[in-house]
C-alpha cells in the first residue's frame, strides 16, 4: 500500500518570503499523480497543484511550484512571495494510475503553515 | 458551477441516533468519494462510486456505516447507530474520470459531533 509522509507538522514564514513544505511517499508503482491540497480555517479542501509522475518537468501555478524527485520519492511544495491568505493546513496526496487501485487519494498528515505579517 | 454541496454543515446528535449526511456532486462528474477526517487518523477514504456504482468500500469502518448513490446528482452516507468515536469531519468529493487525470473537488464538509 502507498504511504505519504509529511515530516513537518508546523511551519511559519514571513509575509513576502519563500517557504518549502516537504512530502515523501512510498510506492512500487511507476505511474501515479501527486497533489497538494490546502485547507484553510473554513475547512474547504482546495487543490493547489498537481504533478504527473511521468512528467519530468516540475509543475507550477503562479506563486506555487513543486520539486518532484521521482527516484527519491520526494514532492515538496514551494510557496513564493507568501501572503497572509496562504495560511492554512497543507496536505500532500498520492493517487495511483492503476485501474485496480482506483482513484482513491492517500493523504499525508498535513503541515500547518503560519504566515507572519 | 456551485461546486460540491454537502449538508448539513454541522450535525450534533446523541449516541445511538441515526445520522444522514448528504452530498450533491458537481454536475457532469461521474465519480463520488466520501472521506473522513479525524485528528487520530487524518484524511481517509471511506467509499467511492463510479457511475453511481460503489467501487471500493474497503474504508467503511463497520456495518453501522452505509452509503448510497441513487442517481448521478445525489449521495448519502448514513450512520446507524452513531457512536462518539464517529465524531469527525466528513467530506464528499467528486471528479470526472477521463481515463487519465481526475482532479477531485471537495465539498465544505460536515462536522459531526456524537455526544
Amino acid at each position: 500500500a502507498q504511504t505519504v509522509t509529511q515530516s513537518q507538522p508546523e511551519m511559519s514564514v514571513q509575509e513576502a518570503e519563500t517557504v518549502t513544505l516537504s512530502c515523501t511517499y512510498d510506492t512500487s508503482e511507476s505511474d501515479y499523480y501527486l497533489f497538494w491540497y490546502k485547507q484553510p480555517p473554513s475547512r474547504q479542501m482546495i487543490l493547489v497543484i498537481r504533478q504527473e509522475a511521468y512528467k519530468q518537468q516540475n509543475a507550477t501555478e503562479n506563486r506555487f511550484s513543486v520539486n518532484f524527485q521521482k527516484a527519491a520519492k520526494s514532492f515538496s511544495l514551494k510557496i513564493s512571495d507568501s501572503q497572509l491568505g496562504d495560511a492554512a493546513m497543507y496536505f500532500c496526496a498520492y493517487r495511483s494510475d492503476r485501474q485496480t487501485s482506483g482513484s482513491r487519494l492517500t493523504f499525508g498528515e498535513g503541515t500547518q503553515l503560519t504566515v507572519n505579517p | 458551477d456551485a461546486g460540491v454541496i454537502q449538508s448539513p454543515r454541522h450535525e450534533v446528535t446523541e449516541m445511538g441516533q441515526e445520522v444522514t449526511l448528504r452530498c450533491k456532486p458537481i454536475s457532469g462528474h461521474n465519480s463520488l468519494f466520501w472521506y473522513r477526517q479525524t485528528m487520530m487518523r487524518g484524511l481517509e477514504l471511506l467509499i467511492y462510486f463510479n457511475n453511481n456504482v460503489p467501487i471500493d468500500d474497503s474504508g467503511m469502518p463497520e456495518d453501522r456505516f452505509s452509503a448510497k448513490m441513487p442517481n448521478a446528482s445525489f449521495s448519502t452516507l448514513k450512520i446507524q447507530p452513531s457512536e462518539p468515536r464517529d465524531s469527525a469531519v466528513y467530506f464528499c468529493a467528486s471528479s470526472l474520470i477521463t481515463g487519465g487525470d481526475d482532479i477531485q473537488y471537495f465539498g465544505a464538509g460536515t462536522r459531526l459531533s456524537v455526544l
